[in-house]
C-alpha cells in the first residue's frame, strides 16, 4: 500500500524568508504523480505544484518549486519569499498512473511571521 | 460554472442516526472521492470510484457506504456503525488516472450527539 509521510507537523517562517516542507512516499509503482495542496483557514483545498515522476526536471510555480529525488522517495515542496497569505495547511499527495487512488500525507501547519 | 458541491455546509445529527452527505459535480470526472478529516490525522480516504457503479474502499472505509449511480453524484452515508463520526468530510473529483488535480468541495462539517 502507497503512504505519504510529513514528518513536520508545523512549521514557522519570517515574511520573505524560504522554508521548505518535506514529504516522502512509499510505493513500489514506476508511474505515479505527486502534488502539494494547500488548505487555509477557509478549508478550501488548492492545488500548489505537480510532478509527474517520470519527469527529471523539478516542477516550479512561481515561488513554489520542488525538489523530487524519485530514488530517495523524497518530494519536499520549497516557498521562496513566504507571504502572508502563504499561511496554511500544506498537504502532500500521491496518485499512481494506473489508478485513481489519491493518497494524502498528514500534513503540515505553516506559520509565517512579520 | 463548473465545480464540486457538498451539502450542506453543517450538520447536526443524533448518535445512532444514518445520515447522507451529498456531492455533485458537473466537470464531467470520472473519478470521485471521499475524505475525512480530523485534527492532526490529514485527509484520510473513504471510498473513491473511478466509474459508475463502481468504487472502491479507501483506508476507513468501516461505518460508511457510498453509491455511484450517475457520474455526477457520489453521496457518503455515515451509518450508526461509524463508532466517531464527527469530523470534516471532504469530496472530490478528479479526472481518471492522469496527473490533473483533484477538485474539491468547501466540504461538510458533521456533528454527531
Amino acid at each position: 500500500a502507497q503512504t505519504v509521510t510529513q514528518s513536520q507537523p508545523e512549521m514557522s517562517v519570517q515574511e520573505a524568508e524560504t522554508v521548505t516542507l518535506s514529504c516522502t512516499y512509499d510505493t513500489s509503482e514506476s508511474d505515479y504523480y505527486l502534488f502539494w495542496y494547500k488548505q487555509p483557514p477557509s478549508r478550501q483545498m488548492i492545488l500548489v505544484i505537480r510532478q509527474e515522476a517520470y519527469k527529471q526536471q523539478n516542477a516550479t510555480e512561481n515561488r513554489f518549486s520542488v525538489n523530487f529525488q524519485k530514488a530517495a522517495k523524497s518530494f519536499s515542496l520549497k516557498i521562496s519569499d513566504s507571504q502572508l497569505g502563504d499561511a496554511a495547511m500544506y498537504f502532500c499527495a500521491y496518485k499512481p498512473g494506473t489508478a485513481s487512488k489519491l493518497t494524502f500525507g498528514t500534513g503540515t501547519r505553516l506559520q509565517v511571521t512579520l | 460554472d463548473g465545480g464540486i458541491t457538498q451539502s450542506p455546509k453543517y450538520l447536526f445529527r443524533k448518535e445512532g442516526q444514518n445520515v447522507t452527505l451529498s456531492c455533485e459535480q458537473n466537470l464531467n470526472h470520472d473519478a470521485m472521492y471521499w475524505y475525512r478529516q480530523d485534527p492532526g490525522q490529514g485527509l484520510r480516504l473513504i471510498y473513491y470510484s473511478q466509474i459508475v457503479n463502481d468504487f472502491q474502499k479507501g483506508d476507513i472505509a468501516e461505518g460508511y457506504s457510498v453509491s455511484r449511480e450517475k457520474k455526477e453524484s457520489f453521496p457518503l452515508t455515515v451509518t450508526s456503525a461509524q463508532k466517531n463520526p464527527t469530523a470534516f468530510y471532504l469530496c472530490a473529483s478528479s479526472i481518471d488516472r492522469l496527473p490533473t488535480e483533484a477538485f474539491f468541495g468547501q466540504g461538510t462539517r458533521l456533528t454527531v450527539v
